[in-house]
């Protein structure tokens, strides 16, 4: 199993670029998330899945749109990228059935916007 | 103020010694805490859950205390290969995951 797979690993855009980042998991999980992590901060939730067919706002979702297109993959779109938006954005997904809740990440996409 | 708050270090140790890290946590109604683990330009991969009673797996100890929203970790016998970024993560009720800035330790030969 490859668990949490996300393309491109690295991206270097210019205001105003739109682009969208990839996320698949192949561990049959209902959940999906978007998160992004920036030094001293954290990681932050910009979007979720609970499952198939359904999003939900995070903490930070400006700026952000997100579609579950089937139970493996949820993608990540910037419109209109901005400097703030640089950034590592991981995927992460769980089996919210189990009580233990551990979410599964994806190696990062590391995103530059110039 | 934050929801999950740890302090960032960094934390220079030398090998074998012991560390603990603390966290503290805001919303009362939080439901289930972990420690994570994040090694410089990975992903997060969890350590351990921590149980109200207290658990342990091998060298790692983790507490609650919820009274006073403090959750801890304690490593002994600190391996060269446990540096690494420790995040407090705290599950609330809608089932989101918050996590803490992260502490990072460097063990030392």
């Amino acid at each position: 199993n490859a668990g949490v797979t996300q393309t491109p690993k690295f991206q270097v855009l210019k205001t105003g670029q739109s682009m969208t980042l990839q996320c698949a998991q192949d561990m049959n999980h209902n959940s999906m998330y978007w998160y992004r992590q920036d030094p001293g901060m954290g990681l932050r939730l910009i979007y979720y899945s609970a499952s198939e067919g359904t999003t939900d706002k995070g903490e930070v979702p400006n700026g952000y749109n997100v579609s579950r297109l089937n139970k493996r993959e949820f993608s990540l779109r910037l419109e209109s990228a901005a400097p703030s938006q640089t950034s590592v954005y991981f995927c992460a997904s769980s089996d919210a059935g189990t009580t233990i809740y551990e979410q599964y990440f994806g190696p990062g996409t590391r995103l530059t916007v110039t | 103020r934050k929801e999950v708050e740890q302090d960032p270090g960094p934390f220079n140790v030398p090998e074998g010694a012991t560390v603990a890290f603390n966290c503290t946590y805001s919303n009362s109604a939080s439901q289930s805490f972990f420690w994570y683990r994040q090694d410089c330009r990975k992903e997060p991969k969890l350590l351990m859950s921590v149980y109200s009673s207290g658990n342990e797996d091998g060298r790692f100890t983790a507490q609650l205390n919820r009274a006073s929203q403090y959750i801890s970790l304690l490593i002994r016998d600190s391996k060269l290969s446990d540096s690494a970024t420790y995040l407090c993560v705290v599950r609330n009720q809608g089932g989101k995951l918050i996590f803490g800035q992260g502490t990072e330790l460097s063990v030392k030969p």
